[in-house]
């Protein structure tokens, strides 16, 4: 067990349907990052927040949105899901928003858009 | 040209093996490489950390940085089974994102 946590595990859903990916870091870690990685794909890093505030974007679709809570706990929303947005979502979490940064990653959510 | 580059494989390696793996980036800025392992459906988990050029070892794996040519291998002595995983590269420097590498498959030679 990594210390981060991620829910749903699985989840099965219809094209343009909208769901909610929940992540609680790792005690103590102020920065929660969250990655897509499809079938046979590389990480594609989608967004970061550190301590609340949004902290680095990376290729992330405007159907796609995130938050961090006062608990440090963070959502991944997803809406009108396509079936290219099938993947992996990992969170992974980090003591500091910046500099040298270990991550540690979560067991992932599986997403399958049907 | 991606920012770290690394060859997706597979490599089929036997039991008992030395394997290689490598990456190379294109940043020279890059101060920073980490080395992760991913099970299959599992997040990846951190195996290597090194700062700038050198060698680090741990237990059978050693990763090595050569900066003068942008080059970052990990090798794997006496490999095991459980070795079966695929290995991600990554770099970054200062307060820059972690860059990965696109991850090499490694699988055992039957």
């Amino acid at each position: 067990d990594s210390g981060v946590t991620q829910t749903p595990k699985h989840l099965i859903t219809a094209t343009g349907q909208r769901v909610t990916l929940r992540c609680s870091p790792r005690s103590g870690d102020l920065s929660v990052y969250w990655y897509q990685q499809s079938l046979d794909q590389g990480l594609q890093f989608l967004i970061q927040y550190y301590n609340g505030e949004e902290r680095a974007k990376g290729n992330i679709l405007e159907r796609f949105s995130a938050q961090q809570f006062p608990d440090l706990h963070s959502e991944l929303n997803l809406s009108s899901l396509e079936l290219g947005d099938s993947a992996l979502y990992f969170c992974a979490s980090s003591v500091r928003g910046q500099g040298a940064n270990v991550l540690t990653f979560g067991a992932g959510s599986r997403l399958t858009v049907l | 040209q991606k920012e770290v580059e690394q060859d997706p494989g597979p490599l089929s390696v036997p039991e008992g093996a030395i394997v290689s793996l490598n990456c190379t980036y294109s940043n020279s800025a890059f101060q920073y490489f980490m080395w992760y392992r991913q099970y299959s459906r599992k997040g990846p988990e951190l195996l290597m950390y090194t700062y700038s050029s050198g060698n680090k070892e741990d237990g059978r794996f050693t990763a090595q940085v050569d900066k003068s040519s942008k080059y970052i291998s990990l090798f794997i002595r006496d490999s095991q089974p459980s070795d079966s995983a695929t290995y991600l590269c990554a770099a970054f420097y200062s307060n820059y994102q972690l860059i990965w590498g696109a991850g090499t498959k490694l699988i055992k030679k039957p």
